[in-house]
């Protein structure tokens, strides 16, 4: 039973660009949540996806977006690079919305030059 | 912010000992959760204690948790090597679906 599963592993952009990184659930899980970790600190909640719908959305700008798909797979879309959106992007899934256990992903890790 | 605090930041101990680190935060929980992550890398889920209980154990693990003072404890009996890692508190607020909302993280060395 494969866990949750992140790509990419690393990534490397400049500052205005756009990025997207993608996550799959585990199976049997059909709600996805985002969070951003950013060095030395603990991770910050996003947004998270339920039947395709944002459910929830951290104290995030708008430039960080994000869609689920019919097979409960998300991508988290950050427009306009900054250099402070350097971080650690963690994915978790559960089963519902409700459910208190996340199971977290291996993580983007993403730099800005 | 409604972020938890954890103390101590770092702590490093021998091989054999035990761990303590603690954790507090500011309002009302459905539930209080703790994480280790190595590396850097994806949070591994320990152990989770609700609201309504004062202690729960797992293997080594023994959590603590006091609403009336809003802290919470993780104690890690006869450390390992294998032990070392960021520990991470995270809460589940009233009414917040299941959003985790972390504390700050203790780094733990264990040393041979």
């Amino acid at each position: 039973d494969a866990g949750v599963t992140q790509s990419p592993t690393h990534l490397i952009k400049t500052r205005g660009q756009q990025v997207t990184l993608r996550c799959s659930p585990k199976s049997g899980h059909d709600t996805v949540s985002w969070y951003q970790q950013a060095l030395g600190q603990g991770p910050q909640f996003i947004f998270q996806y339920y039947e395709e719908e944002e459910r929830q959305r951290g104290n995030f700008p708008d430039r960080f977006s994000g869609h689920q798909f019919p097979n409960y797979s998300s991508e988290l879309n950050v427009n306009a690079l900054w250099l402070g959106d350097s971080a650690l992007y963690l994915c978790a899934s559960s089963k519902d919305w409700s459910t208190d256990t996340q199971y977290f992903g291996p993580g983007t890790r993403l730099t800005v030059l | 912010s409604q972020q938890g605090e954890e103390d101590p930041q770092a702590l490093s101990i021998q091989e054999g000992e035990n761990a303590t680190m603690n954790c507090s935060y500011k309002t009302s929980i459905n539930n209080l959760q703790w994480y280790r992550q190595n590396s850097g890398r994806g949070l591994v889920h320990l152990i989770l204690i609700r609201s309504n209980e004062r202690e729960k154990h797992s293997g080594r693990l023994r959590v603590t948790l006091d609403t009336s003072k809003k802290s919470s404890s993780l104690l890690i009996t006869a450390s390992r090597a294998a032990d070392t890692a960021s520990y991470f508190c995270a809460f589940i607020l009233t009414g917040g679906g299941n959003k985790l909302t972390f504390g700050t993280g203790t780094q733990l060395k264990v040393e041979l």
